[in-house]
């Protein structure tokens, strides 16, 4: 599982609330991934980092905001969450020198009532 | 147009038989190429990389790319139950990634 740990693994919240989601990795890996999963649209890239503080936005970045100001960790934030955003939240690992090939972790079920 | 198109399936072969999976895409400028199988309630695992036209072999899995043809597929000989998953074909141009919606393959014992 490349050392990548998801918190929480399920969360339920209200329209509105800001959400963080985390994703912590063990092995000093210099890129990160965050995606959502939905039916009907598969795998769709958020954000993604390259370094510490060096963020980026992928295809559906609206409504998401990231942070990285360690190399283990990398934070998903939902600053008002909204319905459209209940989601499988997955992150990612690069393994440096094997061109971009990705490792998941276990996943967020995130629910927004 | 979608990045990635797969057709959803489902598909289902009898065991032993071979699994064929196909996915197209759009960009010419797609530079490495992915297949991931996802169990039911997991997160995707890597199974193939692929980034020069012809073929690559990993045990029971082969991924074929044609660039001209903008197409990447993935055989699995010799099928067994536990290869029942949906496969995620995936590319990246530049510093986006883009996924297929995965195909559903089921192997009847």
């Amino acid at each position: 599982d490349a050392g990548i740990t998801q918190s929480p693994r399920h969360k339920v919240t209200e329209t509105g609330t800001p959400v963080t989601l985390r994703c912590h990795q063990t092995e000093n890996h210099r890129y990160m991934y965050w995606y959502r999963q939905d039916p009907g649209h598969g795998l769709r890239l958020i954000h993604y980092s390259y370094g510490v503080k060096d963020t980026d936005k992928g295809e559906v970045s609206d409504g998401y905001s990231v942070s990285r100001s360690k190399t283990e960790d990398f934070l998903l934030t939902l600053e008002s969450a909204t319905s459209s955003q209940t989601s499988v939240y997955f992150c990612a690992i690069s393994l440096a020198g094997r061109s971009y090939e990705q490792y998941f972790g276990p996943g967020t079920r995130l629910t927004v009532t | 147009q979608k990045e990635v198109e797969q057709n959803s399936g489902p598909l289902s072969v009898p065991e032993g038989a071979i699994a064929s999976l196909n996915c197209t895409y759009s960009d010419r400028g797609s530079q490495s190429f992915f297949w991931y199988r996802q169990y039911s309630g997991k997160s995707p695992e890597l199974i193939m990389s692929i980034y020069s036209n012809g073929d690559k072999e990993d045990g029971r899995f082969t991924a074929q790319l044609n660039k001209a043809s903008q197409y990447v597929s993935l055989l699995i000989r010799d099928s067994q139950p536990s290869d029942s998953a949906t496969y995620l074909c995936a590319l990246n141009t530049g510093n986006q990634f883009y996924f297929g919606t995965g195909t559903s393959l089921t192997v009847i014992p």
